[in-house]
């Protein structure tokens, strides 16, 4: 069975640092393409970042410069570096796979809260 | 980066049927992707590239494009279709994925 199951989450001040993992199982995770995804409380869906298969990378402006995403293809996992965190970054944060730049995310983590507060 | 706008809410009674609207800039030639939010869960694609169905998903659950617009219709709505709709696509001149800011579902 295909599964994410993210971890990480939790309460940071801000201009502090997290960095969230994403666990793969039932893929490879660098045979994929692997998003990020957040949620601030009550509000929509909003694409953080990407990590293509070949291993480019791409991000929301939003977050560029701030928040790294990368893999370990030997843990199988995902990962999503946040620096400089705003309280603006208060969000679930999904990971997400897509088998293309252009195709849905079919897969999908049960997601982790970062909380920015002072 | 690319925009899509969807309406903030739409209401409808059981049985009748359901337009959930998105709009952006030659959507034609994106592939629009609809996905279904519950409370607390992850979301759930229920259409891709504009009008493909995944197994599992009611044939009630169908989409089209015309114009600068993609249309999730959702026939027959049940209490249990009651949920957040959400629009993407992947735009290749930036290579950033868009959502759209959902539309809340309400079934009278």
């Amino acid at each position: 069975e295909e599964q994410l199951v993210e971890s990480g989450g939790g309460v940071i001040q801000p201009g502090g640092s997290l960095r969230l993992s994403c666990a793969v199982s039932g893929f490879i995770v660098s045979r994929n393409y692997m998003s990020w995804v957040r949620q601030a409380p009550g509000r929509g869906l909003e694409w953080v970042s990407i990590i293509y298969s070949g291993g480019d990378t791409y991000y929301a402006d939003s977050v560029k410069g701030r928040f790294t995403i990368s893999r370990d293809s030997s843990k199988n996992r995902l990962y999503l570096q946040l620096n400089s965190l705003r309280v603006e970054d208060t969000a679930v944060y999904y990971c997400a796979r897509s088998e293309a730049a252009a195709d849905p995310f079919d897969v999908w983590g049960q997601g982790t809260l970062v909380t920015v507060s002072s | 980066s690319y925009v899509l706008t969807q309406p903030a809410s739409l209401s409808v009674a059981p049985g009748k049927t359901a337009s959930l609207t998105c709009g952006g800039n030659n959507i034609g030639n994106k592939g629009v992707h609809w996905y279904q939010q519950k409370p607390g869960r992850a979301p759930v694609v229920v259409i891709y590239y504009d009008t493909d169905r995944p197994s599992g998903v009611p044939e009630r659950f169908s989409g089209s494009i015309s114009g600068n617009t993609a249309t999730l219709t959702i026939s027959r709505v049940e209490a249990v279709d009651e949920a957040d709709y959400y629009c993407q696509v992947w735009d290749g001149a930036t290579d950033q994925v868009a959502f759209g800011g959902g539309t809340k579902l309400t079934v009278l």
